[in-house]
């Protein structure tokens, strides 16, 4: 079946630090990635996505590239702040038929701390 | 346009006891999707559906039923609830796959 695979945590960085939080997948044909981040105390919000090889997702300064040849959607940002203190999910959805399709497969989640 | 809103937010059951997690949504989603966040596990698949009238389970839907009457609604049942049910549950809906899904802000239960 599908599944995801993030980097263990938690992830403590000081502000402006360069910020990678890995993921790979395991899936049938081709599916779409996201990243979601949680913010204490709330719900999922989508961050960003790719749906082919070669795609890259960007949002708010944070991005990830669809590589299909090493099955990865690693999460970076290049300078982060206290305000990106968050748990960070990867996720994949299935778009191959069968019982997967339409089914989105989390991660672990990462916890993200960055201090002053 | 609301999006997608859970209710209630907070519960407390004791074991035995059955009750209904609401989700609605405004946006004439075809998908909706619950799921179940742990300390340490990520978000399980429940149960999910891609329209009214049809449902399918998903990852760990013992203990949970659901129906879809209305593309609107998409309720989650407790039929009698355990103390691992305790849990932050997750409703989420989606127009279509490419954009991803959409969450609610969760409902956090507890049962003693």
């Amino acid at each position: 079946g599908n599944s995801v695979t993030q980097m263990e945590g938690p992830v403590t960085l000081s502000e402006e630090a360069f910020l990678t939080i890995n993921c790979t997948y395991t899936a049938t044909g081709y599916p779409s990635l996201f990243w979601y981040v949680q913010y204490p105390g709330e719900g999922l919000q989508l961050l960003l996505k790719a749906t082919k090889a070669d795609d890259k997702g960007s949002n708010k300064g944070f991005e990830a590239t669809y590589r299909k040849e090493t099955t990865s959607f690693h999460l970076e940002k290049g300078s982060v702040q206290v305000s990106d203190s968050a748990v960070y999910f990867c996720a994949l959805l299935s778009n191959a038929g069968g019982t997967s399709y339409g089914k989105l497969t989390f991660g672990q989640g990462t916890i993200l701390t960055v201090h002053p | 346009n609301a999006g997608v809103t859970q209710t209630p937010k907070f519960q407390v059951l004791k074991t035995g006891q059955s009750m209904t997690l609401q989700c609605a949504q405004d946006m004439n989603h075809e998908y909706m999707s619950w799921y179940r966040q742990d300390p340490g596990m990520g978000l399980r698949l429940i149960h999910y559906s891609v329209g009214a009238g049809i449902t399918d389970q998903g990852e760990v839907p013992n203990g949970y039923n659901v129906s879809r009457s209305t593309t609107e609604d998409f309720p989650l049942r407790l039929l009698s609830a355990a103390p691992s049910q305790t849990s932050v549950y997750f409703c989420a809906s989606s127009l279509t796959l490419a954009y991803g899904y959409t969450f609610g802000s969760g409902t956090r239960l507890t049962v003693v």
